[in-house]
């Protein structure tokens, strides 16, 4: 059974830092682009960040980007979101998706919550 | 590229049939279009991908359709496990887009 199973958030300061990890089991994890999105609260789900199989292409969304990096260990079947500079806009559920080529986001992790106030 | 869906909340009950719509800003290529189901406490959950091509284990009264900047997510006949909020997505070139979601209530 695939799955993914992140970890790391938690409550920080604005202007704080903080890393979520994502661990994949069940598939080949060093063949597929992996996903971050978000849900903030009562929103809908925003598209965060993606990583290739081998992290050749790295994109962000404008909301991020410059603040908040990615990274991807594929013998530990993990991949990272570095988020710095957190604002109070930034507090949702993280969830990390793997990209199944043309198939769309599958499976998707159960999430991890980052609440950033002071 | 902007995803609009519409209506923003369908109310219907079970046994009905459930029409959902995303329309695009821009075209991009139907192959790379996805409808996901999200309920609370619940991670999102692939129903379609490429626009029609139903995800593993997703039930047949679940289909989608559509091209250029049209696409639409029928549910022919509502179980009551069916209401909850539908994102459709692009996934054709970064960044990536959901639309704003619609949610589907008894």
């Amino acid at each position: 059974e695939m799955q993914l199973v992140e970890s790391g958030g938690g409550l920080v300061r604005p202007g704080g830092s903080l890393r979520l990890s994502c661990e994949a089991s069940g598939f080949t994890f060093g063949l597929y682009t992996m996903n971050w999105v978000r849900q903030a609260p009562g929103k809908g789900l925003e598209w965060v960040s993606s990583i290739s199989s081998r992290s050749d292409y790295i994109y962000f969304a404008d909301s991020v980007k410059g603040r908040f990096s990615i990274s991807r260990d594929n013998a530990k079947n993990s991949v990272y979101l570095h988020m710095n500079s957190l604002r109070v806009e930034d507090t949702a559920l993280y969830y990390c998706a793997r990209e199944a080529g043309d198939r769309g986001f599958d499976p998707w992790g159960q999430g991890a919550l980052v609440t950033v106030s002071s | 590229i902007v995803l609009t869906q519409s209506p923003g909340t369908l109310s219907l009950s079970p046994g009905e049939r459930a029409t959902l719509s995303c329309r695009a800003s821009g075209t991009f290529s139907s192959s790379y279009l996805a409808w996901y189901q999200k309920k609370p406490g619940q991670a999102p959950r692939l129903l379609i991908y490429g626009a029609s091509s139903r995800a593993t284990g997703i039930p047949d009264r679940f289909s989608g359709s559509g091209s250029g900047t049209d696409f639409t997510l029928t549910i022919s006949r509502l179980e009551p496990e069916d209401f909850a909020v539908y994102y459709c997505q692009q996934y054709h070139g970064s960044p990536y887009t959901f639309g704003q979601g619609t949610k589907l209530e008894i």
